[in-house]
């Protein structure tokens, strides 16, 4: 079965600051992988996703993550944090059995400080 | 915001008794998969429904159990309620089954059990 391992629980960063969260995946073949954000009384948001193509992946409002193979990880980056980028992201897999089951990580909460 | 949407926002209910929550999916989509997210966890798949049948489950007692209609719109119920089951309940539609197909979450029914 595949699963992903979120690294941190908590990242704490300061406005305009780098920012990245771990995560690290345990697959038997080539997997598909998501980032997803949840903000607080919202929906999940797809972010990015990994899909055997390029192996960095640009997402929407300026995340990008990269599949790194040998180091079975999928981090998520961004240069320059924003206020409203506050929330809890999931790294997620998709576990291949004839259709399409999400397998998400225990979640990075993601604070953000002026 | 997705086109997904959930009914009720939130319940309370008492151990033993039974619930039933509904989910509207995005025009066009076929496809819906429920997840149930505990506090401070990560979502955990339930099931999902393809053209009205079970297309897959997760490790979920057969007290859940789900029906999709002729329009797609879903419900999810859940009998004989334990403690255990207090939790953000998602759903998410799809185009279709299988892996390119992006799931959209709508906001969860939380619901909590005392």
């Amino acid at each position: 079965a595949q699963s992903v391992t979120q690294l941190d629980s908590h990242v704490s960063v300061s406005e305009g600051t780098p920012v990245l969260l771990r995560c690290n995946y345990s697959s038997s073949y080539s997997p598909s992988l998501f980032w997803y954000v949840q903000h607080p009384n919202k929906g999940l948001q797809l972010l990015l996703k990994y899909t055997s193509a390029a192996t960095l992946v640009k997402g929407i409002n300026g995340f990008e993550a990269e599949f790194k193979k040998s180091e079975t990880s999928f981090h998520l980056t961004k240069p320059s944090a924003h206020m409203s980028d506050a929330a809890e992201y999931f790294c997620v897999v998709s576990d291949q059995g004839g259709f399409q089951k999400l397998v998400f990580g225990t979640g990075t909460r993601l604070l953000v400080s002026p | 915001e997705t086109g997904v949407t959930q009914s009720p926002t939130h319940l309370i209910k008492t151990r033993g008794q039974q619930v039933t929550l509904r989910c509207s999916s995005q025009s066009g989509h076929n496809t819906v998969s429920w997840y149930q997210q505990a506090l401070g966890q990560g979502p955990q798949f339930i099931f999902q429904y393809y053209r009205e049948e079970e297309n897959g489950r997760g490790n979920f007692p057969p007290r859940f159990s789900g029906l999709q209609f002729p329009n797609y719109s879903s419900e999810l119920n859940v009998n004989a309620l334990e403690l255990d089951d207090s939790a953000l309940y998602l759903c998410a539609s799809s185009l279709a089954t299988g892996e390119n197909y992006e799931q959209y979450f709508g906001p969860g029914t939380r619901l909590t059990v005392t």
